[in-house]
């Protein structure tokens, strides 16, 4: 099935460090959205984007939406040893039909050194 | 509030077997969603039931069936297990049928052997 392209694959940094990935597409989406999910735990929502163009944060957590809506990344500032998983993010066309479903990228793995 | 709820949380099968797995979505929510998670990627969108009617079906073979019951509770249904099936299998559930902000349940981990 189709996944996004989500980038990098993993990440391993130090505590207090920002950390950057996207997440690209070749068909546009009107919905973002970004999950972290932790071993042995479904996929948690962090931050939803309903706009080309839109900026939304969530604690130390940024999302955007990317003008051309077939790309998004995530920022998280001041990383800490609890930001540890894998950060997946997912598009939605909302048109009708069949398109509702959410499609996923393969996830980026974060591991925070404390 | 209860979040939204699966059970078996694990489960080992056989290969030709059948299994039947449970999802209890959040309380309001009337659109329940079914996703396959193969070790190290992302979730692959299976079903989505909203007001008990299929309203999208994924790239799944006819082995996979689902249902919506009147408490908008829902079961997923695998027929004539295979290796292959082996993956952790997640609801989803949201207020609407266009099932932005979906929230996903713990999963149910299917191991067939």
């Amino acid at each position: 099935g189709q996944q996004l392209n989500q980038s990098p694959q993993s990440m391993f940094i130090q505590e207090g460090e920002d950390v950057s990935m996207n997440c690209t597409s070749s068909s546009i989406f009107n919905t973002w959205l970004w999950y972290k999910q932790e071993p042995g735990e479904g996929p948690v929502l962090l931050i939803a984007l309903y706009k080309a163009g839109e900026l939304t944060s969530n604690g130390r957590l940024t999302a955007q939406f990317g003008i051309t809506r077939k790309d998004s990344f995530l920022n998280i500032s001041a990383s800490i040893p609890s930001d540890v998983g894998i950060y997946f993010c997912a598009g939605q066309l909302n048109s009708g039909g069949s398109n509702y479903k959410l499609t996923f990228g393969k996830g980026t793995l974060l591991t925070v050194n404390p | 509030d209860a979040g939204v709820t699966q059970s078996p949380t694990h489960l080992i099968k056989t290969r030709g077997q059948q299994v039947t797995l449970r999802c209890s979505p959040i309380s309001g929510h009337k659109s329940v969603s079914w996703y396959q998670q193969v070790l190290g990627q992302g979730p692959q969108f299976i079903f989505q039931y909203y007001e008990k009617e299929e309203r999208g079906r994924g790239n799944f073979p006819d082995r996979f069936s689902a249902r919506q019951f009147p408490n908008y509770s829902s079961e997923l249904n695998v027929n004539a297990l295979l290796l292959g099936d082996s993956a952790l299998y997640l609801c989803a559930s949201s207020p609407g049928f266009f099932n932005t902000e979906a929230f996903f349940g713990q999963g149910t981990r299917l191991t067939v052997v």
